[in-house]
């Protein structure tokens, strides 16, 4: 059973262009939370995802950041017009239900760094 | 606002020694979860809490919780090199939704 795989795994961007980050959970598994962190610190979470359905968005940014996991696909984590500030250590997690108390498995996560 | 606490932030030991990590936390939640990263790694599961006065061991480390106080430890028994890592507590606000404390940095020497 592969794990939670993203990618791609380091991304280079110039300020003003597009990120899209992708997440592809373990088998089985229909939640999907996204994370960032910045260099030397913790992990801030931005939004937390079902098929389809944003369940929580409380910790993503209101503007230029998006996220979707669609019925068919990965989930994907877009951000508009990156700056210098987004750069850092995204992680994607996901898990097999919402109830129950099943710990979150993480992705390697893809480095972002915006030029 | 929810508020996860660790302390401390930055811990360096000696080999052999022992030392507790504490996690607080602001809200109502029973579980709790204790996660580990390298430099420049992914978080790996270390223990999944569920109910209060839930206590699990594994090697030199053992997560304890107790959810009237609003806090969970992570216990060190005689550290070794290979313990060098982050460790993060993350707390359960609902159904899954977990919030992570900022992480302490241990740091064995031998």
């Amino acid at each position: 059973n592969a794990g939670v795989m993203q990618n791609p795994r380091h991304l280079v961007r110039r300020r003003g262009q597009e990120a899209r980050l992708r997440c592809s959970p373990m088998k089985g598994h229909s939640h999907v939370y996204w994370y960032r962190q910045l260099p030397e610190e913790g992990l801030k979470f931005m939004v937390y995802l079902q098929k389809e359905n944003i369940i929580d968005e409380s910790g993503m940014p209101k503007e230029r950041f998006s996220a979707e996991f669609p019925k068919e696909g990965p989930s994907i984590l877009r951000i508009q017009q990156v700056v210098r500030g987004d750069s850092a250590a995204y992680f994607c997690a996901s898990s097999p239900l919402s109830v129950g108390g099943y710990e979150q498995y993480f992705g390697p996560g893809t480095r972002l760094t915006v030029t | 606002e929810l508020k996860v606490e660790q302390n401390p932030l930055f811990l360096s030991m000696q080999e052999g020694k022992n030392y507790t990590i504490y996690c607080n936390y602001s809200t109502t939640s029973d579980r709790l979860y204790w996660y580990r990263q390298d430099p420049g790694k992914s978080l790996e599961s270390l223990f999944v809490l569920l109910s209060n006065g839930a206590v699990k061991q594994e090697g030199r480390l053992m997560a304890s919780l107790d959810t009237k106080a609003r806090l969970s430890t992570l216990h060190i028994t005689a550290a070794v090199h290979d313990l060098s890592a982050t460790y993060f507590c993350a707390v359960d606000i609902r159904n899954n939704d977990m919030r992570f404390g900022a992480g302490t940095r241990l740091t064995v020497k031998p």
